[in-house]
């Protein structure tokens, strides 16, 4: 079965551009979560989406992030615009709904780059 | 907000040593996940655990739910097995996961 896949595997952008980060879930899953690891923070939830809604994104920073699940098997989260402070790696995670007892799995990640 | 540490930080093994990593958590959780990252930065779900003891080959964990901790086990370490180990949960009803600092292992030839 395909995991979950993220694209680009690696950006590099100079600041102000506007960045695009895209997700696909494991088919079945319901559930979409955002993270980003840094050196300094570790990994961060910035939201998760359930059945395609977008239940808490108390984890996004700021206004510059947002993110979308226009349908099941795609996501994306936007950059706009983007500054080097926001360089890190952005995973993406998916599980089944019914509940928080169920295991999240990984895409492999972006690695951004801000120049 | 709920709290999760992980112990030791580093740990430095001799190939063929055996390890113990240890997760505490200050609240009720029912979703408790450990993953490897390896050296590509990859994230592999290693146990999806939040009470008893699961085993995967050389690999074992151990959640103790009223107690508030997990342990990971590692017996016969490879160099393979080099990496960051992260202790992941959850609050009962919700779906935010909550990180630990991870414990950094590396195994020497």
């Amino acid at each position: 079965d395909a995991g979950v896949i993220q694209s680009p595997r690696h950006e590099v952008t100079e600041m102000g551009q506007e960045v695009t980060l895209r997700c696909k879930p494991i088919s079945g899953h319901n559930s979409l979560f955002w993270y980003r690891q840094t050196m300094m923070r570790g990994l961060e939830l910035l939201i998760y989406f359930n059945n395609n809604v977008p239940i808490d994104d108390s984890g996004m920073p700021e206004d510059r992030f947002s993110a979308k699940m226009p349908n099941a098997s795609f996501s994306t989260l936007k950059i706009q615009p983007s500054e080097p402070r926001d360089s890190a790696v952005y995973f993406c995670a998916s599980s089944r709904t019914g509940g928080s007892n169920q295991p999240q799995h990984f895409g492999d990640g972006t690695r951004l780059s801000i120049l | 907000g709920i709290q999760v540490e992980q112990s030791p930080p580093d740990l430095i093994l001799q190939e063929g040593a055996n390890s113990t990593l240890r997760c505490n958590f200050s609240d009720s959780v029912n979703n408790l996940q450990w993953f490897h990252q390896n050296p590509w930065g990859q994230l592999i779900n290693l146990f999806y655990i939040p009470s008893g003891t699961k085993q995967n080959g050389r690999l074992s964990a151990t959640t103790v739910a009223t107690e508030r901790y997990s342990l990971l086990y590692i017996s016969s370490s490879q160099t393979t097995d080099s990496g960051v180990y992260f202790c992941a949960v959850r609050l009962a009803g919700g779906f935010k996961t909550i990180f630990g600092a991870g414990t950094r292992l590396f195994v020497k030839a």
